[in-house]
């Protein structure tokens, strides 16, 4: 089973500033990666997929990349809706077909 | 307007089960492939299971193999979660999730509630 590894559990930045936010695989997943964001009391919102490529609607300020085992998010720019929880995401296209989150990291205000 | 709304959740005993709809509006449903996330209170996400546009394949994270059963009526736009030898464990939100060629979740539902509990 592949196990994806975020960090930091949270980051604290200001608004205005960038965010980092990494995952890790336990094994090499290809581009087969996604990024969801999270507010309390709501469902996830897709992100990124393919490791890179914005979904349908969601601002320039997020991208993504990597490949293989190490991936990252990047907030260019933090506005205030931008404070939650991100989760990356990781798709087996080989037996055990699985898809795998990481734990999660929580992007507050400081 | 694309939707998903789940239905079905409540309290259950222990042992007990249950069964979530999810039902589709807005895209053709028989297009695609869809699956269930749970997120257990306070917690993150989990993935529970896949099934493919026709209905076959069919996957199961290991927490829930012989246990839930995932199926889809593509008539009726709907999909299901049948949850039998529930455990406490098994408590969380439920999410059904529109999958995309990318293998990315690009539409989930509001969620239903699971509590198992005696």
């Amino acid at each position: 089973e592949i196990v994806m590894t975020q960090s930091p559990a949270t980051l604290s930045v200001s608004p205005g500033e960038r965010a980092t936010l990494s995952c890790r695989a336990s094994q090499s997943v290809s581009s087969n990666l996604a990024w969801y964001q999270q507010k309390p009391g709501q469902a996830p919102r897709l992100l990124i997929y393919g490791a890179s490529t914005r979904a349908t609607g969601i601002p320039a300020r997020f991208s993504g990349s990597g490949s293989g085992t190490e991936f990252t998010l990047t907030i260019s720019s933090l506005q205030s809706e931008d404070f939650a929880v991100y989760y990356c995401q990781q798709y087996n296209n080989w037996p055990p077909y699985m898809y795998t989150f990481g734990q999660g990291t929580k992007l507050e205000i400081k | 307007e694309v939707q998903l709304v789940e239905s079905g959740g409540g309290l259950v005993q222990p042992g007990g089960s249950l069964r979530l709809s999810c039902a589709a509006s807005g895209f053709t449903f028989s297009s695609y492939e869809m699956n269930w996330v749970r997120q257990a209170p306070g917690k993150g996400l989990e993935w529970v299971s896949y099934i493919s546009s026709s209905g076959s394949p069919i996957y199961y994270a290991d927490s829930v193999k012989g246990r839930f059963t995932i199926s889809r009526d593509n008539a009726k736009n709907s999909l299901y979660l049948q949850m039998n030898s529930l455990r406490a464990e098994d408590t969380a939100v439920y999410y059904c999730a529109r999958d995309t060629v990318t293998s990315a979740f690009d539409i989930w539902g509001q969620g239903t509630m699971v509590t198992v509990s005696s």
